[in-house]
């Protein structure tokens, strides 16, 4: 079983729709976790750190459950500009601070 | 802020030789950075963790004789590929994580290096 598993997708969403989806982790020890997005080609970008209580930017939301160990992004109004892979990252552990396991990644596609 | 940057961006070599691919931090000193390689359609594979001035940190099944990892400095780590084969072929990507303040815990990513081995 991979340690982070998310739905390759793709997700194709008309401009101006709202999309979700989500990601498991396997290691319950997990101590953090964020959403990058990553470009055709290009290195991942640090979209937002995902925060027990659940956190806002703008129109992307991140929500954590740890009892279901899954982690969810949501982006509202969606923006030509947001088509992208977009990867679950997870910290593994409280002994491996700074190691990161990423997801294979979930591609959106927003269409005119 | 937060600049990591790699070079060269892209390498096409024969297989047999080395390759050399730098990793820098351009405004920030990072204590700890980080290798990975993706192939496509697929996640970032972790592939060593480098400290300033210490051995790195290889993960399991990935060979340090092969990928030689040096971090000579707080902004400076390299990785060797050493006698490339086509099956090296991927994108490498490098990060680098904060020692204090806003940049620490946080890893930032240089834009990578394709490698094709032919």
């Amino acid at each position: 079983r991979k340690e982070v598993e998310q739905d390759p997708g793709p997700f194709n969403v008309p401009e101006g729709a709202t999309v979700a989806f989500n990601c498991t982790y396997s290691n319950s020890a997990s101590q953090s976790f964020f959403w990058y997005r990553q470009d055709c080609r290009k290195e991942p970008k640090l979209l937002m750190s995902v925060y027990s209580s659940g956190n806002e930017d703008g129109r992307f939301t991140a929500q954590l459950n740890r009892a279901s160990q899954y982690i969810s992004l949501l982006i509202r109004d969606s923006k030509l500009s947001d088509s992208a892979t977009y990867l679950c990252v997870v910290n593994l552990g409280t002994d491996s601070w700074g190691k990161l396991q990423f997801g294979a990644g979930t591609q959106v596609v927003v269409t005119p | 802020g937060a600049v990591v940057s790699q070079h060269p961006s892209w390498v096409i070599c024969k297989s047999g030789t080395s390759v050399k691919i730098e990793c820098r931090s351009l405004d920030f000193q990072a204590t700890t950075m980080f290798w990975y390689r993706q192939f496509p359609k697929q996640s970032l594979m972790l592939m060593a963790t480098s400290n300033e001035g210490s051995k790195a940190t290889y993960e399991q099944g990935v060979e340090k004789d092969k990928f030689l990892i040096n971090h000579a400095s707080l902004t400076l780590s390299t990785l060797t590929v050493t006698s490339a084969h086509p099956e090296d072929s991927s994108f490498y990507i490098c990060s680098a994580e904060g020692l204090a303040g806003a940049y620490q815990e946080t890893q930032y990513f240089g834009p990578g290096t394709r490698l094709l081995v032919l």
